[in-house]
């Protein structure tokens, strides 16, 4: 079965550019979440969705941070304008219920210049 | 809240060495407990739970035992491997169902 698909793997931008992260739960799974990892402040959750319906997104830093879930088996994150402190690895993440296992992706590591 | 509370790495040992890294948890209830192993470039993937007192969750020679009375979980092997070099984060269920994990615990196994 495949796992948690996230697009692109690597992203190398620009300060002022939109960014937009992608992600594939896996199938079945009606959770889906969103972190971000850095050194200094470790693995953030941003924003979690529950049969598609943002749940919390008290984790989202800014208002430049946007999430959306437009069915089961898609979910983008996009940053606009992004900035050099938004350089991180983002993290998707999908489980059945919200309180189970979570089965992580390979991650997007983002650098913004 | 809830929050989960870890040692502070990096943990360096040398190969066959026995392992502990702490863990501890503040929580209302009883939560389900978890440890997530992360390897160098990966994403992070569960390595055990336990879902209640006294519960011993094992996987791949680690342990780690849920202990109600002192609020901990703490993750053990008897003998490390170069291979069990990564990031080891514990983690517990809230009540809103979120999962809070720790900071993360950096291991470094020598050959």
């Amino acid at each position: 079965d495949a796992g948690v698909i996230q697009s692109p793997r690597h992203e190398v931008t620009e300060m002022g550019q939109e960014v937009t992260l992608r992600c594939k739960p896996i199938s079945g799974h009606n959770s889906l979440f969103w972190y971000r990892q850095t050194m200094m402040r470790g693995l953030e959750l941003l924003i979690y969705f529950n049969n598609n319906v943002p749940i919390d997104d008290s984790g989202m830093p800014e208002d430049r941070f946007s999430a959306k879930m437009p069915n089961a088996s898609f979910s983008t994150l996009k940053i606009q304008p992004s900035e050099p402190r938004d350089s991180a690895v983002y993290f998707c993440a999908s489980s059945r219920p919200p309180g189970y296992e979570q089965y992580f992706g390979p991650g997007t590591r983002l650098t913004v210049t | 809240g809830d929050s989960v509370t870890q040692m502070e790495g990096p943990v360096t040992l040398s190969e066959e060495a026995f392992l502990t890294i702490n863990c501890t948890y503040t929580a209302t209830g009883y939560p389900s407990l978890f440890w997530y192993v992360q390897y160098p470039g990966e994403g992070l993937q569960l390595l055990l739970k336990a879902t209640k007192a006294d519960d011993k969750g094992s996987n791949k020679g680690f342990e780690a035992t849920y202990r109600k009375e002192t609020t901990s979980f703490h993750l053990e092997k008897g003998s490390v491997q170069v291979s069990d070099s990564a990031v080891y984060f514990c983690a517990l269920r809230g009540r809103d169902d979120k999962i809070i994990f720790g900071k993360g615990t950096r291991l470094h196994i020598l050959p």
